[in-house]
């Protein structure tokens, strides 16, 4: 696709499921980044994949909180045991790497009841 | 360690007149600086970057910003503010020298007044 890719646009859990959200970048991109923004706030950085070297998981908030990027392309951030606090939209990001802009997807809003 | 600061949560300014949202960052070697901004219930869109070179760079939307290594600024500026520029803006850096990534400021949010 044209843009960066991102599933489901909307996603309602039970406290203490697992979720599991999507991201295609765009085609090319070697740089993936995980952001989650709450209501009207910063972004507050998760995970960064950048080809193929080890990525950079220094913001994931807990144990709770994991990533994959399969064949260098989709994603999927995993959220364990979800709790309350977890309630953010979630943005997925992709580049061309270190000096070009890194292009959004429209997130992934999860609201844990 | 990466950083931005934007230091004003909100800026008014009156539609016509000119605009500046300010970003100070810290980051190891020279920096990768960009602005996003973000429009309600809408994603991120890249305004401008600066990588090297002419340290005014021009952006989208009529946005330009200007690079000062010696004050580590990257100020947004508009000559000309209009009703519809009404949106929050984030500054972002990175080094380019190690794997980190993009670090965003926590957002400023621009009303222009008719």
């Amino acid at each position: 696709g044209a843009g960066v890719s991102q599933s489901p646009s909307n996603k309602v859990t039970e406290k203490g499921k697992d979720v599991e959200l999507r991201c295609d970048p765009i085609s090319g991109h070697t740089a993936l980044y995980w952001y989650r923004q709450s209501l009207g706030q910063g972004l507050e950085f998760l995970i960064y994949f950048q080809g193929n070297s080890a990525p950079d998981k220094s913001g994931l908030p807990s144990d709770r909180f994991s990533a994959e990027r399969t064949g260098g392309s989709v994603s999927t951030l995993t959220i364990q045991r979800t709790q309350q606090e977890d309630s953010a939209v979630y943005l997925c990001a992709s580049s061309l790497g270190r000096g070009f802009e890194a292009f959004f997807g429209q997130g992934t809003r999860l609201t844990v009841v | 360690a990466q950083s931005v600061a934007q230091p004003e949560d909100q800026v008014n300014v009156a539609e016509g007149n000119p605009l500046t949202v300010k970003c100070t960052y810290s980051v190891s070697g020279n920096p990768y600086l960009f602005w996003y901004v973000q429009y309600p219930n809408r994603g991120l869109q890249f305004l401008l970057k600066y990588i090297t070179g002419d340290n005014l760079v021009k952006g989208s939307y009529g946005f330009e910003a200007e690079f000062n290594k010696s004050q580590t600024s990257f100020h947004l500026k508009k000559p000309s503010a209009l009703v519809s520029d009404s949106a929050l803006y984030f500054c972002a850096v990175r080094g380019d020298t190690g794997r980190r990534a993009l670090t965003f400021g926590s957002g400023t949010r621009l009303q222009v007044q008719p």
